[in-house]
Formats: C-alpha cells, structure tokens, sequence
C-alpha cells in the first residue's frame, strides 16, 4: 500500500539555523500539505500546496517557512531560521481526495 | 469559522467495553469529517470518514462513526475495545473539494483497563 515517507525522523539543531524536512508523498496525489504537533497540543495546519503553488498558509507560516516541490517526487518544508517554539512533530500529507500523514519529523530547537 | 471541540481530553475504558469518542463540528459549509488515531511515537492513521450518504460509516479496526447534522456531531464507536486500541484519538474536518485545510480537535486519549 503507498504510503507518505518522511526524512529525517528527527532533527535536532541550534536556533538560528536552517533546517530543511523532507516529505515524498503518494505518487498519484495533487494536493500536498504541512501540519505540526507542538508536544500535548494538536495538530495544527501550515500549508496546503498545489499545481507547484502554496493553495493556502496558516498565520503560523510566517516568511520564516518555505515549501517547494523540486524534482516531481519531493515535497520539502524549509525553515530559515529556526526559533526555540519551532520545536514540534512536523506532518506531510497528501491526498486526492482524503489526506494522507506521513510518520512525521520531530524538530528540536536548542 | 471552522473548529472542532472533543469534549473529552482523556477517557479510560476495560478491554472488551464498548467505547463512544464525542465530536463536535462548526463548519459553514458541507464537511468533510474525519477521525484519524495516533499511537505513541506514531504519525496520523486514518480510521474513518464521511463525505456524503449514509450517516453511518464504518472504518478500520471495527470501528464506526455516526453523522449528526442536527447535532454538528460525528462521535466515533467500537464495541468492544482492545488493549491495541489505546491511543490518541484526532476528529478532523475538512473542505469537499480541492486542497483541504483540516481542522483537528485536541485530541482524546484513550486508555484500556485490563
């Protein structure tokens, strides 16, 4: 059954730096999307990407957060310059018509 | 604007008793609705959903969800519940068409008495 991967399973870096979570969604989706778990909270919506543009942001996703799907299989979530609050379980999905999680990325932010 | 409320934050059950996780919805449009269970450590696994039809829909694991538009509820249902089933539980809702926002709730814990 195809299933949405993501890498790395955990990320630990030190504020201020860039960190790139990478996402390959199903192969046959049109929609892809971010969300994040802040540890105890819900999941809440970054962004939703479709036809190589952003569909829709959260207020979360600030100038601070990037999304690109380079190469057609990829699906990527840039952060620039990573804060103490961006520490959280960071989720790719995609769908047609139902979304799809992938197993996640913790962030840690030192 | 869209939120879901799970009234319930933790709820402990025993093996082998029925089970009922309330959801309630506000959506200004039709909705999408959804419930998806997370494991410790684990990423979102789809149990169930409904677009449109019967109100009655049946998901992974024996488990079942029942659509209320009266109610703007869609609590989910197992009979008899295992000790695997011990987890976070996520009722989500989204657009019909197109790239789907989902609003989750804030979860429901669920623990399994021996």
């Amino acid at each position: 059954e195809p299933e949405v991967t993501q890498t790395p399973s955990h990320q630990v870096t030190q504020m201020g730096q860039e960190v790139i979570l990478r996402c390959v969604p199903i192969s046959n989706h049109l929609y892809f999307y971010w969300y994040r778990q802040i540890l105890g909270q819900k999941v809440e919506f970054l962004v939703s990407f479709y036809n190589n543009e952003i569909s829709e942001k959260s207020e979360i996703f600030d100038d601070q957060f990037s999304v690109e799907r380079p190469d057609g299989s990829n699906f990527t979530l840039k952060i620039r310059s990573t804060k103490l609050e961006d520490s959280a379980m960071y989720f790719c999905a995609s769908s047609l018509d139902t979304q799809y999680f992938g197993p996640g990325t913790r962030l840690t932010v030192l | 604007a869209q939120s879901v409320t799970q009234p319930d934050i933790h709820i402990t059950v025993s093996e082998g008793a029925s089970l009922e996780l309330r959801c309630n919805y506000s959506y200004g449009a039709t909705p999408y609705l959804f419930w998806y269970v997370q494991s410790p450590g684990q990423g979102l696994q789809l149990l169930l959903k409904y677009f449109s039809g019967d109100t009655l829909v049946q998901g992974i694991k024996g488990f079942e969800a029942e659509f209320k538009r009266s109610q703007s509820s869609f609590n989910l249902r197992k009979p008899s519940v295992h000790w695997s089933d011990a987890a976070e539980y996520f009722c989500a809702v989204g657009a019909i068409q197109g790239a789907q926002k989902l609003v989750f709730g804030q979860g429901t814990r669920l623990t399994i008495n021996p």
